[in-house]
């Protein structure tokens, strides 16, 4: 059974850092890429950023590009997402996805997702 | 910036066909998926590339693409199918950056 499982959320001031982990099981880690989407209170979905397998495309939503790195560690079954220079806007639940890819068309769609770790940007 | 647009809400009578419509310029050249999310619970993948359903999910689930709009289709609409349903994406650039449509609310009446 694929598991994937957030950590790392909390309440953090904006300016502040912030990293996020994803433990993955039930699956072969380093064959998928994986992303990171979230949603504010109230909100739709929103994709963060990407990650091939062996992390070497990362691709990013324009609003966190220079702020966020997405990276992964295959041997530990992880992933994670480094937040720094957060804003109030940046207050969500973030979710760790497991992604799909069909080359041909650069597509991308998320078939797994953890239940998310809510991060609270406020003073 | 690429866009998705979906309508807010969505109201039908259990057992009719809901119907939610997702409009994007680079449809045609880009698969769609839809999500179902229920309140406090993550995203569940219920179509993916613009008509497949995914091995768990129930066949009155089905999904259809015509020209820049795609259509995901309920038919004989249960009280639990209930939900926030996405549309999502790629934009053209082939870089994939994916894209997701604001969101409709089902309500069974």
């Amino acid at each position: 059974e694929v598991q994937l499982v957030e950590s790392g959320g909390g309440l953090v001031q904006p300016g502040g850092s912030l990293r996020l982990s994803c433990a993955a099981s039930g699956f072969t880690f380093s064959s998928y890429w994986m992303s990171w989407v979230r949603q504010a209170p109230g909100k739709g979905l929103e994709w963060v950023a990407n990650i091939k397998q062996d992390g070497s495309e990362k691709y990013y939503v324009d609003s966190v590009k220079g702020r966020f790195t997405i990276s992964r560690d295959n041997a530990k079954n992880s992933l994670y997402l480094q937040m720094n220079s957060l804003r109030a806007e940046d207050t969500a639940v973030y979710y760790c996805a497991r992604t799909d890819i069909v080359v041909v068309v650069a597509a991308t769609h998320f078939d797994y997702w953890g239940q998310g770790t809510l991060v609270t940007v406020s003073s | 910036s690429y866009e998705l647009t979906q309508p807010p809400s969505v109201s039908v009578s259990p057992g009719q066909t809901a119907r939610i419509t997702c409009s994007g310029d680079a449809l045609p050249k880009q698969y769609a998926y839809w999500y179902q999310q229920k309140p406090g619970q993550a995203p569940v993948l219920v179509i993916y590339k613009d008509s497949e359903r995914p091995s768990g999910i129930p066949e009155r689930f089905s999904g259809s693409s015509s020209g820049t709009t795609v259509t995901l289709t309920i038919s004989g609409v249960q009280a639990e199918d209930e939900a926030d349903y996405y549309c999502q994406s790629a934009d053209s650039s082939g870089t994939y950056r994916a894209v997701f449509g604001g969101g409709t609310q089902l309500t069974v009446l």
